[in-house]
């Protein structure tokens, strides 16, 4: 069902800027990409979304490729609170004529190591 | 606190039993979404429901039911358990409809309900 593509994991030394990369190559021109994150075994906690133009929070900036295949997900001066698995996602058909899911894929285990 | 709140927290039962887990969607959200984690697997997405109407399914179960409520709160049945369905369990709930296709729908989680199957 997954329609992203991320590295199983990633490491980040604390303070730097840590760059979390996402293929979504047959992401459709009115899909959103979303990030989300789930620390330990805690809830999904929504970072952003962006459809096409570069997206930034109090979290997170999203940097979204021109062509909308593949996005960049850029926390600034990670911290190890940071250290959470990251899902970058995009919606997919569901069974229901016209409905959609969210559909989450193994998403990247981001580390910050001290 | 994302103000979904999922009751029990905590739940150990047995094999052949069934339970009932409860969600209720942060306030002024319609949407209600369930969804299965196994130890180190991904979110599974079971099932969305918005305003008491059902409107997206994943890979549930047929021993797995659910639904919404007028007051919005979901629950979750899951019967004839078996050792496999131990896992966590998450709610999510949003202010938009799957249906609606053009724009963002935000998804809030709960902390999650760790169901245990002896």
């Amino acid at each position: 069902d997954a329609k992203t593509t991320q590295p199983p994991s990633m490491d980040c030394a604390e303070g730097r800027a840590a760059n979390l990369p996402c293929n979504h190559s047959t992401i459709s021109g009115n899909e959103y990409v979303y990030w989300y994150r789930q620390i330990h075994s805690q809830g999904p906690q929504y970072i952003i979304h962006g459809l096409k133009n570069n997206e930034t929070n109090e979290m997170a900036s999203l940097i979204i490729t021109e062509d909308r295949k593949s996005s960049t997900l850029i926390l600034p001066h990670a911290t190890l609170r940071d250290t959470a698995v990251y899902y970058c996602i995009v919606r997919v058909p569901s069974v229901i004529q016209g409905a959609q899911k969210l559909v989450f894929g193994q998403g990247t285990r981001l580390t910050i190591n001290p | 606190d994302s103000g979904v709140t999922q009751t029990p927290k905590h739940l150990i039962t047995a094999t052949g039993q069934r339970v009932t887990l409860r969600c209720s969607p942060r306030s002024g959200d319609l949407s209600v979404y369930w969804y299965q984690q196994s130890l180190d697997q991904g979110l599974q997405f079971l099932i969305q429901y918005y305003n008491g109407e059902e409107r997206a399914k994943g890979n549930i179960l047929e021993r797995f039911s659910a639904q919404q409520f007028p007051d919005l709160h979901s629950e979750l049945n899951l019967s004839s358990l078996e050792l496999g369905d131990s896992a966590l369990y998450f709610c999510a709930s949003s202010p938009r409809d799957s249906l609606l296709l053009s724009g963002a729908n935000v998804l809030t989680f709960g902390a999650g309900s760790r169901l245990t199957v002896l």
